[in-house]
């Protein structure tokens, strides 16, 4: 079945660096995909949606400054959280759906725990 | 605005008896709808799904119902097993918008006791 990979699992970085997370679709083509973050005890909320080839969609109050998301390839896509501060620190985790499967459901990584320092 | 609310924040059944895990929406454009299971630290695994077109869909012991006209769906689990102690999330998507994008509710934590 689809899978989606999700890279570090786990980061820890000091205020004002910046950190890469990698998103990855191992058995099919993702023209699109989605990146979400989830704190403590709170729902998914939706940030991008990261378009292959193109800008990524940003949704309201997201700073697209601040949250670099690059989907250079159908099979990754990356979200750069820049100059980081302690407030990012999040649950981050990104999903897509094969294209190629009739009502494919949106597939998710594991997530990264970011946390700031 | 919460568009997909999970009015309960957790759920508390015995080992064999029914789970039933509520969501209300409030978008009329909303038409696909999914439940998804998460373990702490994991990202979410797909459950189950229903379209719009129906009021009903069943998967093993799982199955979601759907009522339009009160915005509101259901999830049923029978019978429940202390592996099925997770969160629930249910989540929406307007299939005709270009993204197809979903937006979630807040979560269930279901948990089955022995």
């Amino acid at each position: 079945g689809a899978v989606v990979s999700q890279h570090p699992s786990r980061v820890i970085c000091k205020s004002g660096t910046s950190v890469k997370i990698e998103c990855r679709s191992l058995d099919f083509q993702a023209t699109t995909m989605f990146w979400y973050r989830q704190f403590p005890k709170q729902s998914l909320m939706l940030m991008a949606t990261s378009n292959e080839g193109s800008k990524a969609t940003y949704e309201q109050g997201v700073e697209k400054d601040k949250f670099l998301i690059n989907h250079a390839s159908l099979t990754l896509s990356t979200l750069t959280v820049t100059s980081a501060h302690p407030e990012d620190s999040s649950f981050y985790i990104c999903s897509a759906r094969d294209p190629g499967t009739r009502n494919s459901p949106l597939h998710f990584g594991n997530g990264t725990r970011l946390t700031v320092t | 605005d919460q568009q997909v609310k999970q009015n309960s924040p957790s759920l508390s059944v015995q080992e064999g008896r029914i789970s039933i895990l509520n969501c209300d929406y409030t978008n009329s454009m909303f038409d696909y709808f999914l439940w998804y299971k998460k373990y702490p630290a994991e990202g979410p695994t797909f459950l189950i799904s229903i379209s719009s077109i129906k009021d009903k869909n069943e998967d093993g012991r799982f199955t979601v119902f759907l009522n339009k006209s009160a915005k509101h769906l259901s999830l049923h689990i029978v019978p429940s097993q202390p592996g099925d102690s997770a969160v629930y999330f249910c989540a929406a998507s307007a299939r005709g918008g270009a993204t197809n994008k979903l937006i979630f509710g807040t979560g269930t934590l279901l948990a089955v006791q022995p």
